[in-house]
């Protein structure tokens, strides 16, 4: 069974700090990650994918990738109400580029003023 | 990316009886499959809709319960056979584009009730 774990949750964060979020995968053939934002209500909406060992930036999203540790995470800096969401890690489990994803069970984020 | 438009956004549905969920892709794409997120949880792959071809289903789903259809590229179906109220639930339609990047995209949903 390929899993994927996120940290538990809820995670609450100041406005302004920085938000963590982490994710393991046991599938250690994986290639490709990403995360997704859902508002409550909402459909999952694509914020970050990453594909290769290192940090990934995209304004105040960063993606880290550790293949490893098998370990993902996201960092959100200068965390926003707006930011306040449940944040899913998912992996492809299959190796190819038109795999399925696997999703982690998500981590709810809260970022008070 | 893709638009990916799903009807009905809602609906009621009293137990034992059939509702097909539709799915439409606004440009080709290469992958399509079904989720379902049950109230407060994470997305549970149902089954991937292969062109022209029987869905592959995950363990746990199996085709009388939720059969699929995709006859092109760009539209599926997806049908939640006698009802239950266990099959209340959000049930999702998403989709790969022809990048090559595997990013799935996803449609609005489609928020079942069964009483």
């Amino acid at each position: 069974q390929k899993e994927v774990e996120q940290n538990s949750g809820p995670l609450s964060v100041p406005e302004g700090a920085i938000a963590s979020l982490n994710c393991t995968y046991s599938d250690r053939g994986s290639q490709s990650f990403f995360w997704y934002r859902q508002y409550s209500g909402k459909s999952p909406e694509l914020i970050m994918s990453i594909y290769s060992n290192g940090d990934k930036e995209d304004g105040r999203f960063t993606a880290q990738l550790n293949k490893a540790s098998q370990y993902v995470s996201l960092l959100i800096r200068d965390s926003q109400p707006s930011d306040s969401a449940t944040y899913l890690c998912a992996v492809n489990s299959d190796g190819t580029s038109y795999g399925k994803l696997t999703f982690g069970q998500g981590t709810i984020l809260t970022v008070h003023p | 990316s893709a638009v990916i438009s799903q009807k009905p956004s809602r609906d009621i549905c009293q137990r034992g009886t059939s509702l097909t969920i539709q799915c439409q892709v606004d440009s080709q794409v290469t992958m399509m499959f079904w989720y379902r997120q049950q109230p407060g949880q994470s997305l549970t792959l149902i089954a991937t809709a292969n062109q022209g071809s029987e869905a592959t289903y995950e363990s746990g789903f199996v085709i009388d319960k939720f059969p699929i259809s995709r006859p092109n590229l760009t539209f599926s179906t997806l049908t939640v056979s006698n009802m239950s109220p266990e099959d209340s639930s959000i049930y999702l339609c998403s989709a790969k584009t022809l990048s090559n990047t595997g990013e799935l995209f996803f449609g609005e949903g489609s928020r079942l009730t069964v009483l």
